[in-house]
């Protein structure tokens, strides 16, 4: 099946840093990502979608220069915490559909643990 | 907007027992309906999907789901679950015609003991 990888799997980082985080679709390409973000015991909360080629969708509440979302490449998707914040600790998974399309599945990144002090 | 609602946040069960996993969604539009399972330290994976047709779906590894519209209920079930079935059980959503986003239920932790 379709493979999505997600570089580093973790970092820690100090306050007031920034931190990129790199999605990448192996065997495919992908003309949109999605980026969620995960709080323990809680379920994936999508932050934006990233767009090739085009500007990002980011959902309510989300902080577009806060959350940097850069779709460079048809295989690369890089979202960039931005002055990082203890609260900004989460994990933020990404995903890619495999064909083009709105009913194709979506295949999900292993993750990536940010943890801010 | 759309929501997706697992009323089930923690279940454990014996190896053999029966497993039914409630989700019911918020949408008015026609959807497309997901399972995901998260196994301890790994990415989430796709167990079934239900697009259109029959609304009960079989996916990997026996389980199975079944669509009932007039419910908005998707719940996934399995006959005999494994030890190896631990894992996060969501449920998902997306509406048919739009964008591929998905929108996520909370999540229910399974616990199956040996």
């Amino acid at each position: 099946g379709a493979v999505v990888s997600q570089h580093p799997s973790r970092v820690i980082c100090k306050s007031g840093t920034s931190v990129k985080i790199e999605c990448r679709s192996l065997d495919f390409q992908a003309t949109t990502m999605f980026w969620y973000r995960q709080f323990p015991k809680q379920s994936l909360m999508l932050m934006a979608t990233s767009n090739e080629g085009s500007k990002a969708t980011y959902e309510q509440g989300v902080e577009k220069d806060k959350f940097l979302i850069n779709h460079a490449s048809l295989t690369l998707s890089t979202l960039t915490v931005t002055s990082a914040h203890p609260e900004d600790s989460s994990f933020y998974i990404c995903s890619a559909p495999s064909e083009a399309g709105v009913q194709e599945t979506q295949y999900f990144g292993p993750g990536t643990r940010l943890l801010v002090l | 907007a759309q929501s997706v609602s697992q009323h089930n946040h923690h279940v454990i069960l014996s190896e053999a027992a029966s497993l039914e996993l409630g989700c019911n969604y918020s949408y008015g539009g026609t959807v497309n309906l997901f399972w995901y399972v998260q196994y301890p330290g790994q990415h989430l994976q796709l167990l079934l999907k239900y697009f259109s047709g029959d609304p009960l779906v079989k996916g990997i590894k026996g389980f199975e789901a079944e669509f009932i519209k007039s419910k908005f209920s998707f719940n996934l079930r399995k006959p005999s679950v494994q030890w190896s079935d631990t894992a996060e059980y969501f449920c998902a959503v997306n509406a048919r015609g739009a964008t591929n986003k998905l929108i996520f239920g909370t999540g229910t932790l399974l616990a199956v003991q040996p």
